[in-house]
């Protein structure tokens, strides 16, 4: 079965400044991977995907992650944050194949932008 | 396009009370439908996931039970509700196949009091 680790639960960052949010996961097949983001009592915003191909995936508000097969990470990063970052960061797995019919998500990642 | 409508929004149940949150997608056929409880500082637990109507898959022992009774009908329920059934309700769709991204309703704030 698929599982999610993320390894910080709150980051704090000041403005402008550079972040990276970690995660990794296990599978004992090939994988898609999510990253989400859920504003206070809202639902969850698909930020970005990997599903194939460059192991480098661009997303919205300037997002990017980096899918590693070797360390079986998928990290989320931003070059410069911004105040309207702040909200809980989800990563997500699921299995490729037939079978991949679960969706599972990481503890989450809070991230907190000071000014 | 596809929309998915979860309600309600806010719930307060005493303890010992049934429960019925219902979720419906429209704009899609054959959806896979998903129920997540976040629960405060614990993320996103998947309770139960349905490939097809009638065919439920219940990842987590507990209090509650799911149906579906039409294709883009899901609906979670407990006989009888406990304080640690509070939290934060996701219904979710995705396309058949497992190949793309979830799409989340609104949420459902349930307190058992």
């Amino acid at each position: 079965a698929q599982s999610v680790t993320q390894l910080d639960s709150q980051v704090p960052v000041f403005e402008e400044a550079p972040v990276e949010l970690r995660c990794n996961y296990s599978s004992s097949v090939s994988v898609y991977l999510f990253w989400y983001v859920q504003y206070p009592n809202q639902g969850l915003q698909l930020l970005l995907k990997y599903l194939s191909g460059s192991t480098l995936v661009k997303g919205i508000n300037g997002f990017e992650a980096e899918f590693n097969k070797s360390q079986t990470s998928f990290h989320l990063r931003k070059p410069s944050v911004h105040i309207s970052d702040t909200a809980e960061y989800f990563c997500a797995v699921s299995d490729q194949g037939q079978g991949a019919q679960k969706l599972v998500f990481g503890q989450g990642t809070r991230l907190t932008i000071n000014p | 396009s596809q929309t998915i409508h979860q309600w309600p929004a806010t719930l307060v149940q005493p303890v010992g009370s049934p429960l019925s949150l219902e979720c419906t997608v429209e704009g899609t056929s054959n959806p896979n439908l998903y129920w997540y409880r976040q629960a405060a500082g614990r993320g996103l637990q998947l309770l139960f996931y349905s490939v097809g109507i009638g065919q439920i898959s219940s990842e987590v022992p507990q209090n509650l039970s799911a149906s579906r009774p039409q294709d883009r009908q899901f609906i979670l329920s407990s006989k009888k509700l406990l304080l640690s059934d509070s939290g934060f309700y996701l219904c979710a769709w995705r396309r058949r196949g497992g190949y793309t991204e979830a799409f989340f309703g609104q949420g459902t704030r349930l307190t058992v009091v």
